[in-house]
This record gives structure tokens, C-alpha cells and sequence, in this order.
């Protein structure tokens, strides 16, 4: 769904160092949502926005911060990276109302070295 | 605190065969139900959906049914085939104030040709 970008698609870091994931939607959604997947863990919900205003935590926030810059753009950051932060991580989207589907970008794989 | 339960974490079917993934979750206060695709290397992409006012959905070879007293529900695929292969994810949510989904940790579908 090209709706829902994400960047940057492939990172590798190094403990200790500050990084940005961005993730950017056009389908005018104003709830964003970021997860991250592990092997043998399914997606877990990290943060979620309602709207630029409305940010939560979800059940593994610990070492991570987001922020909704505009209705568009929701941005994930690792103040200082841990190698037990190398996972995959994903954006999703939804409507305020009527409709629970969530539409997911396409990842953002980030090492930890 | 909330929680799904996805089974078997790993399933192995012969083409035209069909395949049964089965999820439990915990909050009887659930009421929409989604399960989603991810082919390797991509986004998980919504396959079906069901409300907690139903009890069957069906999507020409998919199926899911729901059965609340028991608060479990189960993915269908009938005369599977090779592009069938990939993870299926279950999710609960409850329609209404933060649209959170919680996911199952997802089954591995393998389609033998």
C-alpha cells in the first residue's frame, strides 16, 4: 500500500546512537500506530497518535519516543540504541471512526550492532 | 492484562488441503477481529475481518468464524495453494476509544505442492 511509506527501509546502527524512523500516509487517516515485530512475538504496539495532539504509550514503549509532527507524519526515535532494539518496526494507519482497520507500511529492519 | 493466543505457531498442509489457525483472546470487551497476511518480506495486509455480531464471514476460499461465549475465533482456508504460504496474524480489538489491536503471535503457513 503505497499510501503508507516508511523511512528509512534498511538501518544499521551502533549502540548508543540516537535514531529517527519517519513514517509518512496520504490517506488522510488520523490515527497512526508503530509496532514492532520479532520472530515468535507478533507485532507489539509501541505508540499510537489519535491525533497531533494524542500520543500514547502502547505495551513496550521503554527506550523509545514518537512524535506527530502533522496529521501526516508520525516519527519513531531511539534515543540510544540497544542491540535488543534490532527488530522489525512498522507504521500503520486507521480512521478515527467507523472502520478498525489498520493499514500497515512497509517496515523499517533496524540492526543494533 | 490483554492477551490472544494464536495456534499452532507452525502448520503444514498438502495443496487443495485445508488449513485451520485457531486464536483465544482474553478481554470479553473485544468486538472486531482481523486477521492479516505477511508474505515474506512484506507488510501484513488484511485479509478478513469479523464483528462480534457475527458469527461466520466468509471471502470466497476464506472463512472466519466466532464463537464469543468461548472468546475464541479461527481463520478457514479451503483448497489451499502455493501463494497461500506465508504468516497469518489474529488480532482483537475493541471498536470503540482507542482502537488498539492486540496480535497473536502469528502461524506459519507452509503449502506443500
Amino acid at each position: 500500500d503505497a499510501d503508507v511509506t516508511q523511512t528509512p527501509r534498511n538501518r544499521i546502527t551502533k549502540t548508543g546512537k540516537r535514531i529517527m524512523l519517519e513514517c509518512s500516509q496520504t490517506k488522510g487517516h488520523d490515527r497512526m500506530y508503530w509496532y514492532r515485530q520479532d520472530p515468535g512475538l507478533g507485532l507489539r504496539l509501541i505508540y499510537y497518535s489519535f491525533d497531533v495532539k494524542d500520543i500514547n504509550k502502547g505495551e513496550i514503549s521503554d527506550g523509545y519516543s514518537v512524535s506527530r509532527q502533522a496529521q501526516a507524519k508520525f516519527s519513531l526515535s531511539l534515543e540510544s540504541a540497544i542491540p535488543n532494539q534490532t527488530a522489525l518496526y512498522f507504521c500503520a494507519t486507521g480512521l478515527a471512526v467507523g472502520t478498525d482497520t489498520q493499514y500497515f507500511g512497509p517496515g523499517t529492519r533496524l540492526t543494533v550492532l | 492484562g490483554e492477551n490472544v493466543e494464536q495456534h499452532p505457531s507452525t502448520l503444514s498442509v498438502q495443496e487443495g488441503d485445508s488449513a485451520v489457525i485457531k486464536c483465544t483472546y482474553s478481554d470479553s470487551a473485544s468486538n472486531y477481529f482481523p486477521w492479516y497476511k505477511q508474505e515474506l518480506g512484506k507488510r501484513p495486509q488484511l485479509i478478513i475481518d469479523i464483528r462480534s455480531n457475527v458469527g461466520e464471514k466468509k471471502d470466497q476460499r476464506i472463512a472466519v468464524t466466532l464463537n464469543k461465549t468461548a472468546k475464541h475465533f479461527s481463520l478457514h482456508i479451503t483448497e489451499t495453494q502455493p501463494e497461500d504460504s506465508a504468516v497469518y496474524f489474529c488480532a482483537a480489538s475493541k471498536a470503540s476509544g482507542t482502537y488498539k489491536y492486540i496480535f497473536g503471535t502469528g502461524t506459519r503457513l507452509k503449502v506443500l505442492a
